[in-house]
Parts: C-alpha cells; sequence; structure tokens
C-alpha cells in the first residue's frame, strides 16, 4: 500500500545543474500536484495536472517544467537550479480535483 | 491575492489541555476548509474537513469552528496528547472558475508537554 512515492528523497544541486524529481501514485487517482514547503512559508502549489494529459501552473511556477507521463507518473524538472530552489518538495495526488489530497514524504533539495 | 492567515505560528500545550489554532480567509467564494497534520519528515495528512454550510464538524478529539460571518475557522484538540505534538496547516479551496487549488496557511507547530 505505497500511495505516493517520491524519489529521491534527498539531493544536493549545484546552481544550474539540472534534475528531476520523480513521483508516482497507486491509488488509481485523476489529479496530482507538486508543492514546495519552505520554513514560515506552508505548502505553495507549483504545479498542477487536473487529469492525465493537461497541466495547469499554480502560485510558484516560474523556473519548473512538470510532465505527466501517465495516469501514475508526474514528474517536476528544474532546468538550472539556484540557491532560491532550496525546498522540500512534496507531490500529490488526490481521485478529482476537488477531492482530498494525499501527499508523498517529499523530496529534500539543497542547491549551493 | 487569495489568503489563509493562522495564528500562532508555535503552541505549547500541556498533556490533558485544548490546543486551539486559529485561521482567517478573504475570499468568501472559498468553500472547502481541511486541516492537515504533518509529522517530521513526513508528508501531512488530511486531519479533518468542513464546508461552509456547517458551522462544527467532530471527529473524535478534533473540532473544526467554522464562522462565516467572522471568515473564520479554527481546530480545537480537546484532551491533547503528546502523540498530537505536529504541524497544522489550515487551507481554503474555491471551486470557481475552474480553478480546483487549495491555499495553505503558514502552519501552527505544536508541542505538547507531558
Amino acid at each position: 500500500n505505497a500511495g505516493v512515492t517520491q524519489t529521491p528523497k534527498f539531493q544536493v544541486l549545484k546552481t544550474g545543474q539540472s534534475m528531476t524529481l520523480q513521483c508516482a501514485q497507486d491509488m488509481n487517482h485523476n489529479s496530482m500536484y507538486w508543492y514546495r514547503q519552505d520554513p514560515g512559508m506552508g505548502l505553495r502549489l507549483i504545479y498542477y495536472s487536473a487529469s492525465e494529459g493537461t497541466t495547469d501552473k499554480g502560485e510558484v511556477p516560474n523556473g519548473y517544467n512538470v510532465s505527466r507521463l501517465n495516469k501514475r507518473e508526474f514528474s517536476l524538472r528544474l532546468e538550472s537550479a539556484a540557491p532560491s530552489q532550496t525546498s522540500v518538495y512534496f507531490c500529490a495526488s488526490s481521485e478529482g480535483v476537488s477531492s482530498p489530497l494525499h501527499f508523498g514524504n517529499g523530496t529534500r533539495l539543497t542547491v549551493t | 491575492q487569495q489568503q489563509v492567515k493562522q495564528s500562532p505560528q508555535s503552541l505549547i500545550v500541556q498533556k490533558g489541555g485544548i490546543s486551539i489554532i486559529n485561521c482567517a480567509y478573504e475570499n468568501t467564494a472559498f468553500d472547502y476548509f481541511p486541516w492537515y497534520q504533518q509529522f517530521p519528515g513526513k508528508g501531512p495528512a488530511l486531519l479533518i474537513a468542513i464546508r461552509p454550510d456547517v458551522s462544527e464538524k467532530k471527529e473524535g478529539r478534533f473540532t473544526i469552528s467554522f464562522n462565516k460571518s467572522a471568515k473564520q475557522f479554527s481546530l480545537h484538540i480537546m484532551d491533547s496528547q503528546p502523540g498530537d505534538s505536529a504541524t497544522y496547516f489550515c487551507a481554503a479551496r474555491y471551486s470557481g472558475a475552474g480553478s480546483y487549488q487549495l491555499t495553505f496557511g503558514k502552519g501552527t507547530k505544536l508541542s505538547v508537554i507531558p
């Protein structure tokens, strides 16, 4: 009963490097989301995918791209990492856009 | 900009006491108000949620009180236990104009001391 699985759990990047955060869910959910969590800032939505084949910007999309690879997988890409992108990234899924969110356990990213 | 303001930032409560966390919102179109609980190293998990057509919802020791006219809602944890020590986030969502995004408060770190 895995739920939402995120990889990797930890990552350190140098400024300018690129990487892709992976997320997969096994609950047959239609909607998937990427959030970032920073101290004292709560959770802020980066991008979401209401259904397979669609993606939309959230509150803080600059510097990120996403791909809804299939119904199960939703990846987040940083093309040129910046120190301001140091954060904990959470992937979430829901049955539909108006359903409760189920979160993964996060990826802790440090950009030096 | 849609905002949800949460207070306090941190809260220390003795075991058996009542923990109260408050949230205020601005957008009267919000129609769903969940609370999430997050333990260290884990993702947030839905704790309890309410819609604006009711003023209170109770699940076990957790109660949401909702005041539509004041645009405020709060989480009450009765008989608080050390295992309740976590960060709590309130959130709000409106289902208009094709947008279903949750807006989160900044979180409250609750510590329940024995």
